[in-house]
């Protein structure tokens, strides 16, 4: 149990076109999804938190006009990098808070995504 | 808010031998632990918590431990095999917003 999938996996663009990823709870209801960026042999970084039903919360620095964000039912969140460029190059990763698992979180796959 | 330190941010091995990661926290109301092991490519596994009413927890050859006072927690691998290699976040939480603050990350390299 507790699978979270990401759709692509990986995808490659071209400057200035927006793409989108999306995040699944397979067989669990999630209140909250997580977004994070990973860059090559670096941490985590939070970019926003999901509620569904409500807009997103955005860490500092991130810009919530470029990297859009919807929750729109307890099983899917979507993340849209808008007019990407090549420094929006970076693998995302989301996770899923369980409704009764309280801290415990499960994460996706990620998405590779290169801003040519 | 919360900051967590992470260290060795790498940490070399032979096979058999024992590894530890140490962090440390800075915000007291933290009361969830975490530890994540990352392969390339593939997305942060769960391999052990620990909450604060707990000292210490062990499943197999990896243990951790936690001491509130001094703010920090730590992962301990025993016998290391060659699959163990990876990278290694620590995260601290807390309750009410269940947000996650993570380490940098260990990187892990057990020699065969």
């Amino acid at each position: 149990g507790a699978v979270v999938s990401q759709h692509p996996s990986w995808v490659i663009c071209k400057s200035g076109t927006s793409v989108k990823i999306e995040c699944r709870s397979l067989d669990f209801q999630a209140t909250t999804m997580f977004w994070y960026r990973q860059f090559p042999k670096q941490s985590l970084m939070l970019m926003a938190t999901s509620n569904e039903g409500s807009k997103a919360t955005y860490e500092q620095g991130v810009e919530k006009d470029k990297f859009l964000i919807n929750h729109a039912s307890l099983t899917l969140s979507t993340l849209t990098v808008t007019s990407a460029h090549p420094e929006d190059s970076s693998f995302y990763i989301c996770s899923a808070r369980d409704l009764q698992g309280e801290h415990t979180q499960y994460f996706g796959p990620g998405t590779r995504l290169t801003v040519l | 808010g919360e900051n967590v330190e992470q260290h060795p941010s790498t940490l070399s091995v032979q096979e058999g031998d024992s590894a530890v990661i140490k962090c440390t926290y800075s915000d007291s109301a933290s009361n969830y632990f975490p530890w994540y092991k990352q392969e390339l490519g593939k997305r942060p596994q769960l391999i052990i918590d620990i909450r604060s009413n707990v000292g210490e927890k062990k499943d197999q050859r990896i243990a951790v431990t936690l001491n509130k006072t001094a703010k920090h927690f730590s992962l301990h691998i025993t016998e290391t095999q060659p699959e163990d290699s990876a990278v290694y976040f620590c995260a601290a939480s807390k309750g009410g917003s269940y947000i996650p603050t993570f380490g940098r990350g260990t990187s892990l390299i057990v020699h065969p």
